[in-house]
């Protein structure tokens, strides 16, 4: 069976600092991968998705960036972080092709102060 | 592009009381449509999903959803909630062939014993 992981749960970060959130999947190849963002009140907000190896796409302009180095990793980065990036960060996957339902992970919660 | 409307953000209701969501989106062309649910400290899970054929889906725990394409809604219904139905639940719709997925605003469900 297929299991999304996503660490760290929880991460407390002073501004101006890095970032780098992890996001594997296991037991599937070749997922289409994605990052939101999740405020309370406000839905999921889509940052990026990729489609397959280094194959990004962006979808607000913001102080984050996303990679995939490897087919069932995805990482979500920030050179500097501002106030605004603290929130609940989702990991999601989904068979590759359009349409098909999209599987969650965990979730980090970030806190920048 | 496609955008979801959740009305109603804050729902309380007793056991046993009757529930209904509402999801509209704008999209003119075909969609697969979703209703997730967060129960507290849980990952985000899927509850139903429509892509075609029989416009009224069930999905888990009672829960069923219809989808009316002449109004663009795809409303959640249960008919006799329990306290352990308390947690968000989030529209969401994705064009056909697209890959990406539109969440609407999420409705937080309490339920009191």
């Amino acid at each position: 069976s297929q299991t999304i992981h996503q660490w760290p749960a929880t991460l407390v970060q002073p501004v101006g600092s890095p970032l780098s959130l992890e996001c594997t999947v296991e037991g599937t190849s070749n997922p289409n991968l994605y990052w939101y963002r999740q405020a309370a009140g406000r839905g999921l907000q889509l940052l990026f998705y990729s489609i397959g190896i280094d194959q990004i796409s962006s979808e607000v302009p913001q102080n984050l960036s996303a990679s995939r180095p490897q087919d069932r990793q995805f990482i979500l980065s920030s050179k500097k972080l501002l106030l605004s990036d603290s929130g609940f960060y989702l990991c999601a996957w989904s068979v590759w092709g359009g349409g098909n339902e999209q599987f969650f992970g965990p979730g980090t919660r970030l806190t920048v102060l | 592009a496609q955008s979801v409307s959740q009305h109603n953000h804050h729902v309380i209701l007793s056991e046993a009381a009757s529930l209904e969501l509402g999801c509209n989106y704008s999209y003119g062309g075909t969609v697969n449509l979703f209703w997730y649910v967060q129960y507290p400290g849980q990952h985000l899970q899927l509850l139903l999903k429509y892509f075609s054929g029989d416009p009224l889906v069930k999905g888990i725990k009672g829960f069923e959803a219809e989808f009316i394409k002449s109004k663009f809604s795809f409303n959640l219904r249960k008919p006799s909630v329990q306290w352990s139905d308390t947690a968000e639940y989030f529209c969401a719709v994705n064009a056909r062939g697209n890959n990406r997925l539109a969440f609407g605003k999420g409705n937080q469900v309490v339920v009191i014993p």
